[in-house]
């Protein structure tokens, strides 16, 4: 069984520039939520998808955006980027979405805005 | 609005020791509670998942327990080992509008000492 992966790992950009960071879910699990958690803080949630619908977002502006692709795989794209952007990204995934549902993660990326 | 603590912020045990981690959390209104081990710079492992109904979980060396009533939760780690370093965090997931994603405490960084 394959467990959650992104990429890239790191990543740096510049002030204003636009990322795209991926994930792949665990074998079986139609679901992804994406966190953005910065040093020495815990995760804040961005938003979820289940079944290629956004079906749930956080406290983020709409230059947080997302996608997921027929295989459940993922993409989380930030336009415009801000210094505050910097941070580790995480991607979980679950089986059903269901809220009784073991949440695994991905090793995350660091993005590094300057 | 769901807010989750965790005291203490850091704790330094030597090896053997017994210990435990506090979660709080403000809106006993939950689905259920996971407990997850971070390394530094990487993403979570998720150790324990109890659900509103239950009273705790154990794996190996770990015992978690729920109080929704009073809105806290322990991580009881036996028999303390160096390879157990690390950030513990606990999330909830609440009920209602919120349930789709997970409320995460700042955690607890614990270092064990050989």
């Amino acid at each position: 069984e394959t467990g959650v992966t992104q990429s890239p790992t790191h990543l740096i950009k510049t002030r204003g520039q636009q990322v795209t960071l991926r994930c792949s879910s665990q074998s079986g699990h139609n679901t992804v939520s994406w966190y953005q958690q910065a040093l020495g803080q815990g995760p804040q949630f961005i938003f979820q998808y289940y079944r290629e619908e956004e079906n749930g977002r956080g406290n983020f502006p709409p230059r947080f955006s997302g996608l997921q692709f027929p295989n459940y795989s993922s993409e989380l794209n930030v336009n415009a980027l801000e210094l505050d952007d910097s941070a580790l990204y995480l991607c979980a995934s679950s089986q059903t979405g269901g809220w009784t549902d073991t949440q695994y993660f991905g090793p995350g990326t660091r993005l590094t805005v300057l | 609005k769901q807010e989750v603590t965790q005291i203490p912020a850091a704790l330094s045990v030597p090896e053997g020791e017994n210990l435990v981690l506090n979660c709080s959390f403000t809106d006993s209104a939950i689905y259920n509670l996971q407990w997850f081990r971070q390394d530094p710079g990487k993403g979570l492992t998720s150790l324990l998942l109890i659900q509103s109904s239950q009273r705790e979980q154990t794996s190996g060396r770990l015992n978690a327990s729920l109080d929704k009533s009073s809105g806290r939760s322990t991580l009881y780690i036996a028999a303390s080992q160096p390879g157990d370093s690390a950030t513990y965090l606990c999330a909830v997931r609440g009920s209602g509008a919120g349930s789709y994603q997970l409320t995460f405490g700042k955690g607890t960084k614990l270092s064990v000492i050989p």
